[in-house]
C-alpha cells in the first residue's frame, strides 16, 4: 500500500522545538518531491515547505522561513521538517503529502500529526 | 486571507451539476497548474483534479476541472449526497515562491 506516516507530534511550549517525521512506503520514494502541509481544525489548508526529490529545491512559506527545517533521507525513506521557535499560530494538524508531478499536485497525504504549541 | 479566492459555499440538488470557482492572479493560477482536493471532516484531503483538468486513478469522470487565465473551477455533476465535503484549490505561486491554497468551498447537497 502506498502511504505516508508521519509522527513526531506533540504540546510544545512557545520558543521549544520539535521534529516531524515522515517515512513512506509502497513507492519509490526517491522519486517524488514531498511537501508539508498544515490545517488548524476547522479552518484551510496552508502550504509549509516543500523538498525535491535529491534534497534540494527546498521552499518555505514566509510565515516559517528562519524558523524551520526540511529535509529528507532518501535511504530510509523518510522526511523531517524540524521546528524552531515555535509560536500558538503553528498549532496545526501537519500533513505530509507527495508531490505526483512536481506541480504542486499532492495525491497522497498522510494521516497527520498534531502539533499544539500553548504554555 | 488567502491568495486564491473561493467562494465560502455552494450548494446543489442530488443529480444537478455545481461549480466551484477559483480566482488568482498571474503569478500564480496564470503560470501554473491547479490542483483541486476534497476534504471529509476529521479526514485527510483527497487530490480529484491535478494539472487543471487530469483525473487521478479511481476520480469518478463526474468531476471536472478547466483553467482559463488566472482562474480555475471545479465542476461535479450528478450530484451525490457523499460529495458533501470541503473543496480547496492549489497552485505554485512564482512571485511568492510558495505553495498556495484557496480558502476553501464548502459544498452542500440539499
Amino acid at each position: 500500500e502506498v502511504q505516508l506516516v508521519e509522527s513526531g507530534g506533540g504540546l510544545v511550549q512557545p520558543g521549544e522545538s520539535l521534529t516531524l517525521s515522515c517515512t513512506a512506503s509502497g513507492f519509490t520514494f526517491s522519486k517524488f518531491w514531498i511537501h508539508w502541509v498544515r490545517q488548524v481544525p476547522g479552518k484551510g489548508l496552508v502550504w509549509v515547505s516543500r523538498v525535491n526529490r535529491d534534497g534540494g529545491g527546498i521552499r518555505y512559506a514566509a510565515s516559517v522561513e528562519g524558523r524551520f527545517t526540511i529535509s529528507r533521507d532518501n535511504a530510509g525513506n523518510t522526511v523531517y521538517l524540524q521546528m524552531s521557535s515555535l509560536r500558538a499560530d503553528d498549532t496545526a494538524v501537519y500533513y505530509c503529502v507527495r508531490d505526483l508531478v512536481e506541480k504542486d499536485a499532492f495525491d497522497i497525504w498522510g494521516q497527520g500529526t498534531v502539533v499544539t504549541v500553548s504554555a | 486571507q488567502s491568495v486564491l479566492t473561493q467562494p465560502p459555499s455552494v450548494s446543489a440538488a442530488p443529480g444537478q451539476r455545481v461549480t466551484i470557482s477559483c480566482s488568482g492572479s498571474s503569478s500564480n493560477i496564470g503560470n501554473n497548474y491547479i490542483s483541486w482536493y476534497q476534504q471529509f471532516p476529521g479526514r485527510a484531503p483527497r487530490l480529484v483534479i491535478y494539472d487543471n483538468d487530469k483525473r487521478p486513478s479511481g476520480i469518478p469522470d463526474r468531476f471536472s476541472g478547466s483553467k482559463s487565465g488566472t482562474s480555475g473551477t471545479l465542476a461535479i455533476t450528478g450530484l451525490q449526497t457523499g460529495d458533501e465535503a470541503d473543496y480547496y484549490c492549489g497552485t505554485w505561486d512564482g512571485g511568492l515562491r510558495e505553495g498556495v491554497f484557496g480558502g476553501g468551498t464548502k459544498l452542500t447537497v440539499l
